[in-house]
């Protein structure tokens, strides 16, 4: 069965900083999607990077990047320039084809003035 | 492009009793999929729509049940109502078809609390 696994149950930064938020994940499969998504305390979950597996490239969206190791079956997740706006619970998950959204436990991040 | 609607955001519902939440996915996608999210469990997977059938079902207990209607439009229903089904409710919706991005697009939640 897929698993996906955050270790880091809580991560602080320093406004301006980088910091990285690690996950991995267990499949089988060779295509497949992975995702981060943040959930604010306002709580409305939001799509923050995907990753296809068949691309080696690793996505990034602004001030947002990941390392995409497929071997290593790790995808972290790199916060630049942090701004007190990125606070809020960060999870990791995955997807084969058209089946569910697997979830990390999530890792709380703290940004710090 | 308005996002994922969710009714209602919070409720409060006593044991024994059934629940009823709604979900307006965004326009133009045709599946949608229903989360538990608890403090202790995380997010769980209820199930999942798509064109008025269900295509995925997770591990909950037959007093959880869905439906999708013909404008894509999902409910979800709780009957009997036990003290553990308090949790946030999450909808989302995704774009599935011949160009599919695989991320699924959430809507705000609704806070179930269960006295």
């Amino acid at each position: 069965a897929q698993t996906v696994t955050q270790s880091q149950p809580e991560m602080s930064v320093q406004e301006a900083e980088t910091v990285t938020l690690s996950c991995t994940y267990d499949t089988s499969e060779s295509d497949y999607y992975l995702f981060w998504y943040k959930q604010p305390p306002s709580r409305q979950m939001i799509l923050v990077i995907r990753q296809e597996a068949y691309k080696q490239q690793n996505a990034t969206e602004n001030r947002f990047s990941v390392n995409f190791q497929k071997a290593a079956k790790s995808f972290s997740l790199k916060i630049s320039d942090s701004q007190l706006g990125d606070a809020a619970m960060y999870f990791c998950a995955y997807r084969f084809n058209t089946d569910k959204l697997i979830f990390g436990t999530g890792t709380r991040l703290q940004v710090f003035p | 492009k308005a996002g994922v609607t969710q009714t209602p955001r919070y409720l409060i519902k006593t044991r024994g009793q059934q629940v009823t939440l709604s979900c307006s996915p965004i326009s133009g996608h045709r599946s949608v999929s229903w989360y538990q999210q608890t403090p202790g469990q995380g997010l769980q997977f209820l199930f999942e729509y798509f064109s008025e059938t269900q295509r995925n079902k997770g591990n909950f207990p037959g007093r959880f049940s869905g439906r999708q209607f013909s404008n894509s439009r999902s409910e979800m229903n709780v009957s009997t109502l036990e003290l553990g089904d308090s949790a946030l409710y999450l909808c989302a919706s995704s774009l599935e078809g011949t160009a599919p991005t695989g991320e699924l697009f959430f809507g705000e939640g609704s806070r179930l609390t269960v006295l």
